[in-house]
């Protein structure tokens, strides 16, 4: 059975304060796996897809990095607007084009200014 | 602009009662998939649909039916035998050869 566990539930950074978020995950076999943004009451905005170990991908303060049994989403020098859950998704390979998504439980970040 | 929408944004029923919820898409997207999401839970897969008139179980389906008429649209019934109806329910769409999912706004279902 495929899982996801994010760390930490929670994080509560200043303004400017780096740090990662983690994924780590196991599947049968990686097709991809997603980073997701979701605000309160509401649905969950795209960030990333990584398919492969070592691949890296960047959206303005954000990086996310991918190994064979973990992601981390680096957020630098954060802004109080980067608070949200950030949800974390993986897609084992399947015999169609589609296939579900197991999610993570999310973190929530705060960012103080 | 091209999107996924949900309606209504809040829903309020009484136990025992039926409910619809609707999901419309514009972006062409050819699957289309239905989520629950529980505080401190993930998102979990309710039902999902690859093509018109064709849909399949996700990991909770009992007590949900689904149907697909039309390529843009993708209707969730919450019945009376759904133990625990309250949640937050999202709505996503994928196009063929993609893999990424992208949601509408979601609805609040309340029973009490």
């Amino acid at each position: 059975e495929d899982q996801v566990t994010q760390s930490p539930e929670a994080l509560r950074l200043q303004e400017g304060e780096s740090s990662s978020l983690n994924c780590s995950y196991t599947v049968s076999g990686l097709r991809g796996l997603f980073w997701y943004r979701q605000d309160p009451g509401k649905g969950p905005e795209f960030l990333f897809t990584l398919y492969s170990a070592g691949e890296e991908k960047e959206k303005e303060r954000l990086k996310a990095t991918l190994t064979k049994k973990e992601s981390f989403l680096h957020i630098t020098a954060p802004k109080p607007e980067d608070s949200a859950t950030y949800l974390c998704a993986v897609q084992a390979v399947s015999g169609t084009s589609y296939g579900k998504l197991t999610f993570g439980q999310g973190t929530i970040l705060t960012v103080h200014p | 602009d091209g999107g996924i929408t949900q309606s209504p944004k809040y829903l309020f029923r009484k136990e025992g009662q039926n409910v619809t919820l609707s999901c419309e898409q514009n972006l062409n997207h050819d699957a289309m998939y239905w989520y629950r999401q529980d505080p401190g839970q993930g998102l979990r897969l309710i039902y999902y649909s690859q093509i018109v008139n064709d849909f399949q179980k996700g990991d909770i389906a009992e007590g949900y039916s689904v149907s697909r008429e039309k390529k843009e649209s993708f209707p969730l019934t919450v019945t009376s035998a759904q133990k625990n109806p309250t949640a937050f329910y999202l709505c996503a769409s994928s196009r063929r050869g993609q893999y990424e999912q992208y949601f509408g706004p979601g609805t609040r279902l309340t029973v009490t």
